[in-house]
């Protein structure tokens, strides 16, 4: 297996403009989580999937941050509309049994 | 309620020693799973090791090994031998069984092995 995909792995756009990334967990893994890593905040847990379904989303900064889970193999985090304060690395990582795995990151940097 | 804490934000030693990264958890949980992750410069997170609450049994792999204590509600992580290829940021995380295995981090002890 390849990992855990993301892309885009860099992305620069413009404040008040849609950003979408996209993460290919690792196939047979039931859990997806998305990450946000800054330098003030550390990792923090935005919101996870169990089997497809949103679990828990509290971590989810504000209405302008929405995740879809359309099939077990594929996911996306959406910002609409972008801020500068949203810079940060995102993580997409998923889960089996026995380990969690993570993606290389998504880096976003809003202009 | 869920929570990890590495105290040590930093830590520098010179290679060839033995280091130890420590872990303090909280939870209410009976069943919960313990986790190290390696986050070199580079910026990938690695994953190191992961636990369950019943097995107290200390880990060893290679250089690295783990102390897991739940008397002491500690999972504390030692490179022995220390490279400079180890230098990186060190992630403890807990996920509780009942919430989900939701994974919650610590902050990350930034280690440096010095040359």
């Amino acid at each position: 297996d390849a990992g855990v995909i993301q892309s885009p792995r860099h992305e620069v756009t413009e404040m008040g403009q849609e950003v979408t990334l996209r993460c290919k967990p690792i196939s047979g893994h039931n859990s997806l989580f998305w990450y946000r890593q800054t330098m003030m905040r550390g990792l923090e847990l935005l919101i996870y999937f169990n089997n497809n379904v949103p679990i828990d989303d509290s971590g989810m900064p504000e209405d302008r941050f929405s995740a879809k889970m359309p099939n077990a193999s594929f996911s996306t985090l959406k910002i609409q509309p972008s801020e500068p304060r949203d810079s940060a690395v995102y993580f997409c990582a998923s889960g089996g049994d026995t380990e969690a795995f993570f993606g290389q990151g998504t880096r976003l940097t809003v202009v | 309620a869920q929570k990890v804490t590495q105290a040590q934000t930093e830590i520098s030693v010179v290679e060839k020693e033995d280091v130890t990264l420590d872990c303090v958890y909280e939870t209410r949980d009976t069943t919960y799973y313990l986790f190290w992750y390696k986050q070199p410069p580079s910026g990938e997170l690695v994953f190191l090791i992961r636990r369950n609450s019943f097995d107290e049994q200390n880990e060893i792999s290679g250089r690295y090994s783990w102390n897991f204590q739940k008397s002491t509600s500690s999972f504390n992580f030692t490179i022995t031998a220390s490279q400079v290829v180890d230098s990186a940021v060190y992630f403890c995380a807990l996920s509780e069984a009942r919430r989900d295995d939701k994974i919650i981090f610590g902050k990350g002890t930034r280690l440096h092995i010095l040359p």
